[in-house]
């Protein structure tokens, strides 16, 4: 069974500054769809980036980026000059890309923007 | 992007009654749309994928007959909570897919209380 591991359960970044969060997963299969979904306190899922393994190529979405270790089963969430509007709880997840492509999330990692 | 909704937002009822939660795709078609359940400062776990025309495939460990899934239309899925008991009370979500099955976008959740 796939899962997916997020250590950090809480990260804090001050304002205008540079944060990651770090994730990992385990899975046998080569081809799949990795994401990063935020939820602010609104408690709505919101796509922040997604990642298909069989890219080498690191996705990036205007301040979030991601570091894709294929190899090392690790997809680490970069977001880069940290705004107030960033803080939120942080989900990585997985899903296969081919069948019913149901997501299996991570803990969760709450940041926290110090003004 | 893709709009899903869910009605309603928010729901208190007694305990032995039965709750129907509506996931509405807005402007696209999904074949299969997913329901999961938040417990509070937890991650979000999948109890059932719904595909439009067919039977809903749950978790293991989700019962079938006290969660009931219709997914009578490309653009609507319902989950009835029957006979709803105080632990039943949780934070749900819907999801659905698009077309290319790559994404899955979120409706903004229903809170359950029941007493």
């Amino acid at each position: 069974a796939q899962t997916v591991t997020q250590s950090q359960p809480e990260m804090s970044v001050q304002e205008a500054e540079t944060v990651t969060l770090s994730c990992t997963y385990d899975t046998s299969e080569s081809d799949y769809y990795l994401f990063w979904y935020k939820q602010p306190p609104s408690r709505q899922m919101i796509l922040v980036i997604r990642q298909e393994a069989y890219k080498q190529q690191n996705a990036t979405e205007n301040r979030f980026s991601v570091n894709f270790q294929k190899a090392a089963k690790s997809f680490s969430l970069k977001i880069s000059d940290s705004q107030l509007g960033d803080a939120a709880m942080y989900f990585c997840a997985y899903s296969l890309i081919q069948g019913a492509q149901k997501l299996v999330f991570g803990q969760g990692t709450r940041l926290t923007i110090n003004p | 992007g893709a709009v899903v909704s869910q009605h309603p937002s928010r729901v208190i009822c007694k305990s032995g009654t039965s709750v129907k939660i509506e996931c509405r795709s807005l402007d696209f078609q999904a074949t299969t749309m997913f329901w999961y359940r938040q417990f509070p400062k937890q991650s979000l776990m999948l109890m059932a994928t719904s595909n439009e025309g067919s039977k809903a495939t749950y978790e293991q460990g989700v019962e079938k007959d006290k969660f009931l899934i219709n997914h009578a239309s490309l653009t609507l899925s319902t989950l009835t909570v029957t006979s709803a008991h105080p632990e039943d009370s949780s934070f749900y979500i819907c999801s659905a897919s698009t077309a290319d099955q790559e994404t899955q976008y979120f409706g903004p959740g229903t809170r359950l209380l029941v007493l």
